[in-house]
C-alpha cells in the first residue's frame, strides 16, 4: 500500500546547485502537483499535472520545472537553487483534479538551501 | 489568489473538552471544502470533502458543516482525546484543478 512516495526525506544543497525531487504515486491518479510549507503560510501550489504530458503553473511556480512522461511519476526540479527555496515539500495526488476528490499526500521533503 | 482563513491559529483543550475551529473563504467560484489532519512528521491525510451548501459530514468524534452562501464551515471534534493533536487545515477548490489552503488550527489535546 505505497501511495504516494517521495524521494529525498531530507537534502542539503548549497546555493546554485541543481536537484530533482522524486514522487511517484501507484493509484492511477491523473492529478499530481506540487507544494512548498513554509512556516506561518499554508501549503502552497508550485506546479501540478492534470494527466501525462500536461503540466501548469501554480501559485509559486518560479525557480522550479516539472514534467509528466508517465502517470505515476511528477518529479519537480530545482535549477539553481536559492536560500529561499529552502522549505519543505510534498507531493500530492487525486484521482481527478481536487477541487472534488481528496488529495494524497507524499511524507514530504525537507530541503535545506545553503 | 484566493483568501482562506482559519481561526484560531492554535488552541489547548483539557482531555474530554468538545471543541471548533473556522474555516473562512470566498463564496464565489466555490468548488469544494476540503478538511485534513496533519499529525507532526506525517503527511497531511483527508478527513472530508464537501460540496453542497448544508453539508454535514461525519467521521467518528470529527464532524464538519458547511455554508457555501456565507463562505465558512465549522469542523467540530467532540470529546478531544490526546491523540486528536494536530493541525487541522482547510482547502478551498474553486474550479477544478488547485486548492487554496490555509495556515491551519493548531490543536493541543491536555490529558
Amino acid at each position: 500500500n505505497a501511495g504516494v512516495t517521495q524521494t529525498p526525506k531530507f537534502q542539503v544543497l548549497k546555493t546554485g546547485q541543481s536537484m530533482t525531487l522524486q514522487c511517484a504515486q501507484d493509484m492511477n491518479h491523473e492529478y499530481m502537483s506540487w507544494y512548498r510549507q513554509d512556516p506561518g503560510m499554508g501549503l502552497r501550489l508550485i506546479h501540478y499535472s492534470v494527466g501525462a504530458g500536461i503540466t501548469d503553473q501554480g501559485e509559486v511556480p518560479n525557480g522550479y520545472n516539472v514534467s509528466r512522461s508517465t502517470t505515476e511519476d511528477f518529479p519537480l526540479r530545482l535549477l539553481s537553487a536559492a536560500p529561499s527555496q529552502t522549505s519543505v515539500y510534498f507531493c500530492a495526488s487525486s484521482r481527478t483534479g481536487t477541487g472534488g476528490n481528496e488529495a494524497f499526500f507524499g511524507q514530504g521533503t525537507r530541503l535545506t538551501v545553503v | 489568489i484566493l483568501n482562506v482563513e482559519q481561526s484560531p491559529q492554535s488552541l489547548h483543550v483539557q482531555e474530554g473538552d468538545s471543541t471548533n475551529f473556522t474555516c473562512s473563504f470566498p463564496s464565489s467560484n466555490f468548488y469544494a471544502l476540503h478538511w485534513y489532519r496533519w499529525e507532526t512528521a506525517k503527511s497531511p491525510e483527508a478527513l472530508f470533502v464537501m460540496t453542497l451548501n448544508g453539508d454535514e459530514k461525519k467521521k467518528g468524534r470529527i464532524s464538519a458543516t458547511l455554508n457555501t452562501k456565507e463562505g465558512y464551515s465549522y469542523l467540530y471534534i467532540k470529546g478531544s482525546q490526546p491523540e486528536d493533536s494536530a493541525t487541522y487545515l482547510c482547502a478551498l477548490g474553486a474550479g477544478s484543478y488547485q486548492l487554496t489552503f490555509g495556515k491551519g488550527t493548531k490543536l493541543s489535546v491536555i490529558p
